[in-house]
């Protein structure tokens, strides 16, 4: 069975820092691309960023581009996310998610809170 | 980047009612489309995926179409459990990936 499991959420002050894990197992990590998406309070999904199956390749929309870094250890089948530089808009619900085209499997998301 | 325009943001229907979601594209996806379920208090889930391809365990009631710019999730007989937001989301531009504003999904 297909599992991930995030952690490291959390209130943070705007302009900190904070690092997420995802912990997954079930499947072969190593073969697939991963990618965190995040949700605000009663608001749609947003997709954060996206790494290849070697970690060589990342990708990262304009919002968070120069502020989050996300990278991936095969060897322990995990997942993370590094976010510099808060803002209250990051405020959310974190999800880490496999890609295969589309997000075939999230996990049940993780809490950020930016503020002061 | 693609913009995915979802319409309606909110739909009231009556349990065994058909009900049609809509999702555009700005450009050419290429059925590179997928629809997600997301139950209050829940996770997203994989609904549908390649436009028209039912994820593994989602019941027959189900189905997605459509092509180029113009996409369509359509849920036949509509049950309580079906009370959820859906999402379209395009994965032509795997650089940049895009979601649709939500549709929520209610009962009359």
């Amino acid at each position: 069975e297909v599992q991930l499991v995030e952690s490291g959420g959390g209130l943070v002050q705007p302009g900190r820092s904070l690092k997420l894990s995802c912990a997954a197992s079930g499947f072969t990590f190593s073969n697939y691309y991963m990618a965190w998406v995040r949700q605000a309070p009663k608001k749609g999904l947003e997709w954060v960023a996206t790494i290849s199956t070697s970690g060589s390749r990342t990708y990262y929309p304009d919002s968070v581009k120069g502020r989050f870094t996300i990278s991936r250890d095969n060897a322990k089948s995990s997942l993370y996310l590094q976010m510099n530089s808060l803002k209250s808009e990051d405020t959310a619900t974190y999800y880490c998610a496999r890609l295969a085209g589309s997000f075939d499997y999230w996990g049940q998301g993780v809490m950020v809170t930016v503020s002061s | 980047d693609i913009q995915m325009t979802q319409s309606p943001a909110s739909l009231s229907a009556s349990l065994g009612e058909t009900v049609t979601i809509e999702c555009r594209a700005s450009e050419d996806i290429y059925s590179n489309l997928a629809w997600y379920q997301q139950k209050p208090g829940n996770s997203p889930q994989l609904l549908i995926y390649d436009a028209n391809s039912l994820a593994d365990g989602v019941p027959s009631r189900f189905s997605g179409s459509g092509s180029g710019t113009q996409y369509s999730l359509k849920i036949n007989s509509l049950q309580s459990e079906d009370v959820a937001s859906y999402f379209c989301q395009q994965y032509n531009n795997y650089r940049a990936l895009t979601f649709g504003s939500g549709t929520k999904l209610e009962i009359k």
